[in-house]
């Protein structure tokens, strides 16, 4: 059974970077029907998605957080990983990392499954 | 601000019937595939519906997809306490390039 677990800081300081991996266990992160991806949600708030990675590194990004993201592919640890830069408290969320599968190769016909349990980020001095 | 629409809340008796609806546009809904999450209170999102309208193992058939046009709806039939969770409505959008959620709804069983 697929499984993923987020880890990394829970606390980041403001115009520093947020850094979090999602470690994939029971299965392999280098298949080929699968992309991988990060999500995040504000206390209270709704799902916004940040990103999805392929593992050949090939990357789509939120419009409007591309400026700041970077995500990357570890295959030899069967981890993805997510940076984020110059964070202010609206950054402040938990972050979930999800399997992006569904139709090979058509994004169109994709979703998120499963999930990892999410891990809460603040952001404060 | 998200592009795909729902109601912030429903609230129906239990065993009765509830439906939320999902507001998008040509280059989400009306092109691609429509998902529902739902999200117990303090969990992770789980999907629910699948490909407008398909249930992935483990779900209940007291859930069911549809899609027409540009809107979808999630329907829940024979409400149960356990159903009190936030769902998402979500698709790939083709012309932000990426995956957008719904503004989410809140569902409580009276």
């Amino acid at each position: 059974q697929l499984q993923l677990q987020e880890s990394g800081p829970g606390l980041v300081k403001p115009s520093e970077t947020l850094s979090l991996t999602c470690t994939v266990s029971g299965g392999s992160i280098s298949s080929s029907s699968y992309y991988w991806g990060w999500i995040r949600q504000p206390p209270g708030k709704g799902l916004e998605w940040i990103g999805s990675i392929y593992y050949s590194g090939s990357t789509y990004y939120n419009p409007s957080l591309k400026s700041r993201v970077t995500i990357s592919v570890d295959t030899s640890k069967n981890q993805f990983s997510l940076k984020l830069s110059s964070v202010t408290a609206a950054d402040t969320a938990v972050y979930y990392c999800a399997r992006f599968g569904g139709a090979e190769g058509i994004f169109g016909v994709k979703w998120f499954d499963p999930w990892g349990q999410g891990t809460l980020v603040t952001v404060s001095s | 601000q998200s592009v795909l629409t729902q109601p912030p809340s429903v609230s129906e008796a239990p065993r009765q019937r509830v439906t939320i609806s999902c507001s998008g546009s040509s280059s989400n809904i009306g092109n691609n595939a429509v998902n529902w999450y739902q999200q117990l209170p303090g969990k992770a999102p789980k999907l629910l519906i699948y490909y407008d309208d398909l249930l992935p193992s483990g779900v209940s058939d007291r859930f069911s997809g549809s899609k027409s046009g540009t809107s979808a709806s999630l329907a829940i039939s024979g409400l149960q306490s356990e159903d009190e969770a936030d769902y998402y409505c979500a698709a790939w959008d083709d012309s932000l390039n990426g995956y957008v959620f719904g503004t989410g709804t809140k569902v409580t069983v009276l």
